[in-house]
């Protein structure tokens, strides 16, 4: 009964692959997140997307592309990995103003 | 810009003394200030929030007070417990209630037995 689910959990890969982490939520929350913890723990958004609008943070290099075939799901896509990329990724949900809900987690670790 | 300043960043407690965590806040327009606990190698989890219609909420042994005029808000866990051990972040929401959180970096409390 997750509510929020991400697959895979651990993602191993070398320096210039693409990869994809895929995200899905069962709460029918309007929007849905994506966040990179670094590791200092410090939390980032990366992106927030609801069916109408994308918002990206600035700081986020285009490698990184949100896809959502439709409300349940957000995934990530990133291309040309690169060793800065290791991190936690986390997927998170919420209904529009509301608390945040975030998937487990999956671990990046670039070669 | 957005930015939230999270003290101290870590913090050590005997166990059964109280536990207080402080954050600021930039944007006047946030409205909605929520705290999350993480446990080493699991998700962040809310366990108390406020809005900024209200200056205090209470919720068994964890309590957050939200000062709107010097846009701060703090986090205060009584009676600590082994368990109460996790890193805490507090967020405060930017932009209206569309807008994205802003955390904190996050503290490391430590409650020792």
């Amino acid at each position: 009964d997750t509510a929020v689910s991400q697959t895979p959990k651990y993602l191993v890969t070398q320096m210039g692959n693409d990869k994809s982490i895929k995200c899905e939520q069962n709460l029918g929350h309007d929007t849905m997140y994506w966040y990179k913890q670094d590791s200092k723990k410090f939390l980032k958004i990366m992106f927030s997307y609801n069916n109408k609008e994308l918002i990206i943070n600035e700081t986020v290099p285009n490698r990184f592309s949100p896809k959502s075939p439709d409300k349940a799901h957000l995934n990530l896509h990133i291309n040309s990995l690169e060793l800065g990329d290791s991190a936690v990724y986390f997927c998170a949900s919420s209904q529009v103003g509301g608390e945040e809900f975030f998937g487990p987690g999956t671990r990046l670790t670039v070669l | 810009g957005e930015n939230v300043e999270q003290h101290p960043s870590t913090l050590s407690v005997q166990e059964g003394d109280s536990a207080v965590i402080k954050c600021t806040y930039s944007d006047s327009a946030s409205n909605y200030f929520p705290w999350y606990k993480q446990e080493l190698g699991k998700r962040p989890q809310l366990i108390i929030d406020i809005r900024s219609n209200v200056g205090e909420k209470k919720d068994q042994r964890i309590a957050v007070t939200l000062n709107k005029t010097a846009k701060h808000f703090s986090l205060h866990i009584t009676e600590t417990q082994p368990e109460d051990s996790a890193v805490y972040f507090c967020a405060a929401r930017y932009g209206g209630s569309q807008g994205n959180l802003i955390f904190g970096k996050g503290t490391k409390l430590s409650v020792k037995p």
